[in-house]
């Protein structure tokens, strides 16, 4: 079976630390793997992604993302946190079925002190 | 938020009422899906639709329902058969590609 997971329920950083928010998954055949961000009271809002290529994607706000396929990992990045960062990410995978369904981890809360 | 709209943005139910979630987009989007948020359950999937007039049951799809009549509407009837259904719920489309796009959300709240 296929999964997605968030080890971290929440992740505190100081504003300009780098911060990390990891995710490890579980699928067969080629992983098509997603980060999205969710501030209160709103919709996800899409980050970036891997489907192929370079293992490390660059995505919106200054993200990044790096793609390990040993580790089944695809960790969330940013060199320098903005207190602005503070909301709820989620990170997901494609089923490979063909059948477009989507996996969604547990999401973990960053918060970034000022 | 694109251009996905929900409405309303809250709603309250009664116990045994049905309730209808609007989901609508102007992408041209081929494919739409509807999700049920819970604290510390992530989203999961209850029906999703690939193309106009199909749709297919997600993880969670008991004592809901849906109807794909337009390429551009999607939607969500929660029956009373749901036995919990206060949540936040987020209705998604996707073109040809992978990445979704996510509506605003309607959060349900049961009376």
């Amino acid at each position: 079976a296929q999964s997605v997971a968030q080890p971290e329920d929440q992740v505190n950083v100081a504003e300009g630390n780098p911060l990390t928010v990891k995710c490890t998954y579980s699928v067969s055949g080629n992983p098509y793997l997603f980060w999205y961000v969710q501030y209160p009271n709103r919709g996800l809002q899409f980050l970036l992604k891997y489907i192929t290529g370079d293992n490390l994607v660059k995505g919106s706000y200054g993200f990044e993302a790096e793609f390990n396929k040993s580790q089944t990992s695809f960790h969330l990045k940013k060199p320098s946190a903005l207190v602005s960062d503070s909301a709820l990410y989620f990170c997901a995978v494609r089923e490979a079925s063909g059948t477009y369904k989507y996996i969604f981890g547990t999401g973990t809360r960053l918060k970034v002190l000022a | 938020d694109g251009g996905i709209t929900q409405s309303p943005k809250y709603l309250f139910r009664k116990e045994g009422q049905n309730v209808t979630l609007s989901c609508e987009q102007n992408l041209n989007h081929d494919a739409m899906y509807w999700y049920r948020q819970d604290p510390g359950q992530g989203l999961r999937l209850i029906y999703y639709s690939q193309i106009v007039n199909d749709f297919q049951k997600g993880d969670i799809a008991e004592g809901y329902s849906v109807s794909r009549e337009k390429k551009e509407s999607f939607p969500l009837t929660v029956t009373s058969a749901q036995k919990n259904p206060t949540a936040f719920y987020l209705c998604a489309s996707r073109i040809s590609g992978d990445t979704q796009y996510f509506g605003p959300g309607t959060r349900l709240t049961v009376l």
